[in-house]
């Protein structure tokens, strides 16, 4: 159950668009069209922003976006808000029962 | 209100046992499966176990099988952790996390707060 791979850090300014990158294997990402995103603020409970690869949560930004190719999956925010400013994690089935998550990847606002 | 609340983390010494429990409410429990999801101090979140939503299915990160056993009660709305044999690797704040589907595994819509374990002698 290897964690899958995101860049450690990405940044932007306000209003542009970046895309985090989820990179894992032919065995869980790119096996699995359930690959999910999570918003984590410090001290807060993580929100599910993405899941099954493409789908947004009833009251998520439309701002927010997933797509998949072969083995890497990948979260683009447009329009960037100070608020977006966290870290996200993405995560994916392993096999039926299991699950893995991203190292993480911390989205600084500029 | 739905929510989940997590209690029965606490400090303890490296090979004593711990049982974390997660009430939840606002929600029709047993139509779901529920996890245990961790992040030790300065980490990224990991995946500890799952479980469907009759306890037909169970899992564990390789890091806790033969160690950790979940559980659910289904009657009291209920989520358990019982965790053996600590280490000190196992700190961690535990969250408690409710799937968008009870028969298999999707994704987590509903976490809580979160309960606090630290093994240190």
């Amino acid at each position: 159950q290897s964690a899958l791979t995101q860049p450690a850090s990405v940044s932007a300014s306000p209003g542009q668009s970046i895309t985090i990158s989820c990179t894992g294997t032919s065995s869980d990402v790119g096996y699995y069209n359930l690959v999910s995103w999570y918003q984590h603020h410090p001290g807060k409970a993580p929100k599910l922003m993405i899941y099954e690869v493409t789908k947004r949560p009833s009251g998520v930004s439309n701002r927010f976006s997933g797509s998949k190719s072969g083995n890497t999956a990948s979260l683009t925010i447009s329009g960037l808000q100070a608020e977006d400013e966290a870290d996200y994690y993405c995560c994916s089935n392993v096999d039926s029962s299991t699950l893995v998550f991203g190292g993480g990847t911390k989205l600084t606002v500029l | 209100e739905v929510q989940l609340v997590e209690s029965g983390g606490d400090l303890v010494q490296p090979g004593w046992s711990l049982r974390l429990s997660c009430a939840t409410s606002g929600f029709t429990f047993d139509d779901y499966a529920m996890h245990w999801v961790r992040q030790a101090p300065g980490k990224g979140l990991e995946w500890v176990s799952g479980i469907t939503w009759n306890s037909g299915s169970i899992a564990y990160a390789d890091s806790v099988k033969g160690r950790f056993t979940i559980s659910r009660d289904n009657a009291k709305n209920s989520l358990y952790l019982q965790m053996n044999s600590l280490r000190p690797e196992d700190t961690a704040l535990y969250y408690c996390a409710k799937d968008l589907v009870g028969a298999g595994i999707d994704a987590f819509d509903l976490w809580g707060q979160g309960t606090v374990v630290t093994v240190s002698s």
